[in-house]
């Protein structure tokens, strides 16, 4: 009965590389969320997916991030030509499609930018 | 919008002194869920409590209690007689309903001394 898997745990990029963030959510859970978590500061809304379909992408940045939710795998954040600004951790929840709107996270993804 | 704030930077006890964290909510919204999380030093977000603006009723759980008031859009949280293990950084969370969105305060770092 896995939570939500989040991996790598720890992701070391160059600047101006890409980085692949990747989550699996708990059995059962449809609707995916990413979060980012800047060095001393709360985690910050990114993206909301279900299987295929982004339903809000209001806290995404415009550039270079982009989030996916396949049928088969996991969901993955990517960011592209990454910055020393992208360096945060990213954490991924889980939910059911129905009932409360309560979350489940995984451990996180700390993105280091050298 | 929506907004979460968590005054207390950073606050330091010695280990059996009761400790309150505080949380202030704005929302336009009627209707919102308010949560708490734990995030020890290992990183992971650990989920507490969840609480429906309705219900008003303080809630008990063991050393840790929860102070709900409307009226001061406040959702405080009280640690008793603290232990070196709650030594984390406690964050707050508001949903509104309808969405699946968490706002986050930036958080309280609890040190807890022996």
């Amino acid at each position: 009965n896995a939570g939500v898997m989040q991996n790598p745990r720890h992701l070391v990029r160059r600047r101006g590389q890409e980085a692949r963030l990747r989550c699996s959510p708990m059995k059962g859970h449809s609707h995916v969320y990413w979060y980012r978590q800047l060095p001393e500061e709360g985690l910050k809304f990114m993206v909301y997916l279900q299987k295929e379909n982004i339903i809000d992408e209001s806290g995404m940045p415009k550039e270079r991030f982009s989030a996916e939710f396949p049928k088969e795998g996991p969901s993955i954040l990517r960011i592209q030509q990454v910055v020393r600004g992208d360096s945060a951790a990213y954490f991924c929840a889980s939910s059911p499609a129905t009932g409360i709107y309560g979350y489940t996270f995984g451990s996180g993804t700390r993105l280091t930018v050298v | 919008a929506q907004k979460v704030t968590q005054a207390q930077t950073e606050i330091s006890v010695v280990e059996k002194e009761d400790v309150t964290l505080d949380c202030v909510y704005e929302t336009r919204d009627t209707t919102y869920y308010l949560f708490w999380y734990k995030q020890p030093p290992s990183g992971e977000l650990v989920f507490l409590i969840r609480r429906n603006s309705f219900d008003e009723q303080n809630e008990i759980s063991g050393r840790y209690s929860w102070n709900f008031q409307k009226s001061t859009s406040s959702f405080n949280f009280t640690i008793t007689a603290s232990q070196v293990v709650d030594s984390a950084v406690y964050f707050c969370a508001l949903q509104r309903t309808g969405r699946r969105a968490l706002t986050f305060g930036s958080g309280t770092r609890l040190q807890v001394q022996p």
